[in-house]
């Protein structure tokens, strides 16, 4: 069974540090998505990373993924209190017919003044 | 303007009654879902549907039918309620090849007494 694991799975951190959020997987996927969830909302795509290598950045946000290793991170760099949400990876299980997306456990950031 | 909407946002309702989420999206999506969220915030693929043909299908009780009229539209009906259904459940749509980034409704709060 394919398990996402992300961890930790609560991050309380200061404004102005810097730190790194986990996802490993346990499948083979070149193929992963990180979101974002305020609290009570919908979730909002962040990034797509479709190959091994893969790195992208918006703002203080930079995600990779490194398909050997099966894991993607999330880094933050100079954390603001607009960055506190849960976060969640989710990894592409594809091929054949249908693609379905299997998300990881989720990491609950609270960003302190 | 809102790419993929739910309804009703909220869901009050007694054990062993049957009611129906709709969702909708006008992105001019081929695939749509439907996600489950746990009060521990974790989310799992429930169904999904390309161009009105299931094509995925968790283990998910029979007591839930989705059903697509067309590939816009995506509702659930739920019979005989039960305690354990309380969750969110959230629509996403997106293009069918894997890659393609999810889209997801505000959610449905369904609370069962």
């Amino acid at each position: 069974e394919l398990k996402v694991e992300q961890n930790p799975l609560f991050l309380s951190m200061q404004e102005g540090k810097n730190y790194t959020i986990y996802c490993n997987y346990s499948t083979t996927s070149d193929r992963l998505y990180w979101y974002r969830q305020d609290p009570g909302k919908s979730l909002e795509s962040l990034f797509v990373l479709l190959s091994n290598g893969a790195v992208k950045q918006e703002g203080r946000l930079m995600a990779s993924l490194d398909t050997k290793a099966r894991l993607s991170t999330l880094h933050i760099t100079a954390a603001v209190h607009d960055l506190s949400a849960t976060y969640f990876c989710a990894v592409d299980l594809y091929g054949g017919a249908t693609n379905k997306l299997i998300f990881g456990t989720g990491t609950l950031l609270a960003v302190q003044p | 303007d809102t790419a993929v909407s739910q309804t009703p946002k909220y869901l009050v309702t007694q054990m062993g009654n049957d009611k129906s989420i709709k969702c909708e999206q006008n992105l001019g999506h081929d695939t749509m879902y439907w996600y489950k969220q746990d009060s521990k915030k974790f989310l799992k693929i429930m169904f999904s549907y390309n161009n009105k043909e299931l094509i995925i299908n968790e283990t998910v009780p029979n007591r839930f039918s989705p059903k697509s009229p067309d590939k816009a539209h995506l509702n659930l009906h739920i019979n005989s309620l039960e305690l354990g259904d309380s969750a969110v459940y959230f629509c996403a749509s997106s293009h069918r090849p894997s890659g393609n980034i999810q889209y997801f409704g505000a959610g449905t709060r369904l609370s069962v007494l």
